[in-house]
């Protein structure tokens, strides 16, 4: 099975800060890796697909890179609103899994 | 509108069993695998199962394997979860999920979830 080891587990930071999130695979997954934001209580929602697609409808602030086992999710600039709790998931092979997610506390 | 609307959660005793359901509409739902997957109250995302756009191969995590089956009915744009022999540590909400079109050359899956339904599983 391949591990993803999302880092860091929570943050805080600041309004306007440059925030980066990073999951690391145990094994190649090509570009099958997908970012989600998930509030309290609320449905996850995907920001980025095949590693570096945005989202329709998700802020240009929110951009994904990364291919092979490393890879990244970045908001260039936190606001309020950004305040929630991210999931990387690689759906390269069976079982898919998940990051164990960062928490994106105010500062 | 794309949307998925599952339904069947329930407070259920261990070792019973629940059949949950997913209502897919807003898109060609035959051409689509489509997923389950569940997060326990205060935990992360876990992925359960998975079905390609035809119901010919289902994949499964090892913690639901023997226990779960998925299954869709692509006349009436359903999906299914059948759940038996039933866990304390099955409680969880379940959500389904749009997956990847056939024979798309994009990794595009996982862009629509459900609203999830709460699984109960005590005494």
């Amino acid at each position: 099975d391949i591990q993803m080891t999302q880092s860091p587990s929570a943050m805080s930071a600041s309004v306007g800060d440059r925030v980066t999130i990073t999951c690391r695979a145990s094994q190649g997954i090509s570009n099958y890796l997908a970012w989600f934001q998930q509030k309290p209580g609320k449905v996850p929602k995907r920001l980025i697909y095949a590693a570096s697609s945005l989202q329709s409808g998700v802020p240009s602030r929110f951009s994904g890179s990364g291919s092979g086992t490393e890879f990244t999710l970045t908001i260039s600039s936190l606001q309020p609103e950004d305040f929630a709790t991210y999931y990387c998931l690689q759906h390269n092979s069976y079982p898919h899994t998940f990051g164990g997610g960062t928490k994106v506390e105010i500062k | 509108e794309v949307q998925l609307v599952e339904s069947g959660g329930d407070l259920v005793q261990p070792g019973g069993s629940l059949r949950l359901s997913c209502a897919a509409s807003g898109f060609n739902f035959r051409l689509n695998a489509m997923s389950w997957l569940r997060q326990a109250p205060g935990k992360g995302l876990e992925w359960v199962s998975t079905i390609t756009h035809s119901g010919g191969d289902t994949y499964y995590a090892d913690y639901v394997k023997g226990r779960f089956t998925i299954s869709r009915d692509n006349s009436k744009n359903m999906l299914y979860l059948q759940m038996n022999s039933l866990r304390a540590e099955d409680t969880a909400v379940y959500f389904c999920a749009k997956g990847r079109r056939y024979g798309a050359a994009v990794p595009d899956a996982f862009d629509i979830w459900g609203q999830g339904t709460m699984v109960t599983v005590s005494s």
